[in-house]
């Protein structure tokens, strides 16, 4: 079936430690975005990717980083940078264009 | 101002009954919308798209764009308890490539 998945499902990162969220999607999808989501918040775009090897900033980059050198995967690093990182992180892909996105399941990062 | 703004709620419906959502949006040029429904602790699920001006029927759902008013509606027909959910409003504006801006989302309780 195809689909995006994102891993791990749970995540803890102590204070000062860079972790990567892995998200794979077989929907031959060009496009894929990271979104962080908190409560009463909504989803707040971090990164996004509309083709290999290119990717822009999104509203909240700042102590992130990402990659794209396969069509398939778009990892989130999670830097020490970033202050307040405990929260839902979900990956969405967009194939046809005018189509809403596909979420994976989610990583909710927890810092202990 | 909030780019897409929903009210939070709780919506608390009995069950049966017809439930309306709104979602308003500030730019004008926005040519496509979303509905998705997320249940607690799990992503979002896109469920209704609409692109005209006007009603779009599915199933039990109903999706409706005005976009003279920047306006664009969720109802759902007959309720069920497995409807109790939050439920995103997303909307891609012009000049954004394909990015998606949600608004924060309305919790919907249907009650027995």
């Amino acid at each position: 079936d195809g689909g995006i998945t994102q891993s791990p499902k749970y995540l803890f990162r102590k204070e000062g430690q860079n972790v990567t969220l892995s998200c794979e999607q077989n929907l031959n999808h060009d496009a894929m975005y990271w979104y962080r989501q908190d409560p009463g918040q909504g989803l707040r775009l971090i990164y996004y990717s509309q083709i290999v090897n290119d990717f822009q900033k999104g509203d909240i980059a700042e102590g992130y980083s990402v990659s794209r050198e396969k069509k398939e995967s778009f990892p989130l690093t999670v830097t020490s940078a970033q202050k307040n990182p405990t929260a839902f992180y979900l990956c969405a892909s967009r194939g046809v264009r005018g189509l809403g996105y596909t979420f994976g399941s989610g990583t909710r990062l927890t810092v202990v | 101002q909030k780019e897409v703004e929903q009210n939070s709620g709780p919506l608390s419906v009995p069950e049966g009954a017809i439930a309306s959502l709104n979602c308003t949006y500030s730019d004008r040029g926005s040519q496509s919308f979303f509905w998705y429904r997320q249940y607690s602790g799990k992503s979002p699920e896109l469920i209704m798209s609409i692109y005209s001006n006007g009603d779009k029927e599915d199933g039990r759902f109903t999706a409706q764009l005005n976009k003279a008013s920047q306006y664009v509606s969720l109802l759902i027909r007959d309720s069920q308890p497995s409807d109790s959910a939050t439920y995103l409003c997303a909307v891609k504006s012009t000049g954004t490539a394909s990015k998606l801006t949600f608004g924060t989302g309305t919790r919907l309780q249907v009650t027995l």
